[in-house]
C-alpha cells in the first residue's frame, strides 16, 4: 500500500478483556516497530521486528503484551487482561530495513490505534 | 539513560518564525529527527540531522545542532496556520534502531 495502515482506528474494551491490534507495513519494508503513545507524551518504543523475528522486545511493559509477525509483513500486537493503564495510542512504523544506514532506516508511521480500556 | 526534553507549548503569529527547542542526553554519535503530528494523523518526518553536522536547511526549515550542549532546534520560517501541530524531537543512537522521542511541543499559529 501507499503507507502504513493500522486497524482498528479506535478500540474500546473493558478491563480484563483481550485485544488485538493490526499493522500493515509498507510493502517491501523488512523492519517493523510498535510504539505506545500515552496522552501528552511522545511515543515509547515497544518492540522491533526484522523480518519474522522480534529482534528487540525490551520495550514491552510486561508479559500481558505480545506481538507477532508470522510472514514478515503484517504484525499483530496482542494485549491480554487489559488494564485501564493500557489506554493509549498504539503506533506502528516500518522501514525498508533496520540498522544503522540512515537512508534505509527512516521509519514511516501509521495513524495509530486509539485503545480505551474502561 | 537516554532522555529527550522539549518545551510543551509555543504560540506564534502567522508569518513570524517559530523556533522549537530540544535537548538530548545520549553521549554517542546519533541521528536526530524532527517529526510533525497532526490530529488523527501519523507522525510525519520533517527533517533529520546527523550529529557530525551543525546545521541543515530544507526550504522553510532550519535545524541547528549544538553538540557541546546537546541542544537541537527547529526553525520554521514564515510560519503558516497549517504548521499548527505537535512537533517531536527524536534521537536514534548510532547502531540502534530505537527512536527516543521527546514529549512534543504543541505549536499554535495565530492568524
Amino acid at each position: 500500500g501507499a503507507g502504513v495502515s493500522q486497524t482498528p482506528s479506535n478500540k474500546v474494551t473493558e478491563k480484563g478483556k483481550y485485544v488485538e491490534l493490526r499493522c500493515d507495513p509498507i510493502s517491501g519494508h523488512t523492519a517493523l516497530y510498535w510504539y505506545r503513545q500515552s496522552l501528552g507524551q511522545g511515543p515509547e518504543f515497544l518492540i522491533y521486528f526484522q523480518g519474522t523475528g522480534a529482534a528487540d522486545d525490551s520495550g514491552l511493559p510486561n508479559d500481558r503484551f505480545f506481538a507477532v509477525r508470522p510472514e514478515g509483513s503484517v504484525s499483530t500486537l496482542k494485549i491480554q487482561r487489559t488494564e485501564r493503564g493500557d489506554s493509549a495510542v498504539y503506533l506502528c512504523a516500518s522501514s525498508l530495513r533496520g540498522g544503522g544506514n540512515i537512508l534505509h532506516n527512516e521509519q514511516f508511521f501509521g495513524p495509530g490505534t486509539r485503545l480505551t480500556v474502561l | 539513560g537516554e532522555d529527550v526534553e522539549q518545551s510543551l507549548f509555543l504560540s506564534v503569529r502567522e508569518g513570524d518564525s517559530s523556533v522549537i527547542n530540544c535537548t538530548y542526553t545520549d553521549s554517542s554519535s546519533t541521528y536526530l529527527y524532527w517529526y510533525k503530528q497532526e490530529p488523527g494523523a501519523g507522525l510525519q518526518l520533517l527533517t533529520y540531522i546527523f550529529s557530525n553536522m551543525d546545521m541543515k536547511q530544507d526550504q522553510r526549515l532550519t535545524v541547528l545542532l549544538n553538540k557541546k550542549d546537546k541542544h537541537l532546534s527547529l526553525r520554521i520560517a514564515d510560519t503558516q496556520t497549517g504548521d499548527s501541530a505537535i512537533y517531536f524531537c527524536a534521537e536514534r543512537p548510532l547502531g540502534t534502531y530505537k527512536y527516543i522521542f521527546g514529549t512534543g511541543t504543541r505549536l499554535k499559529v495565530l492568524a
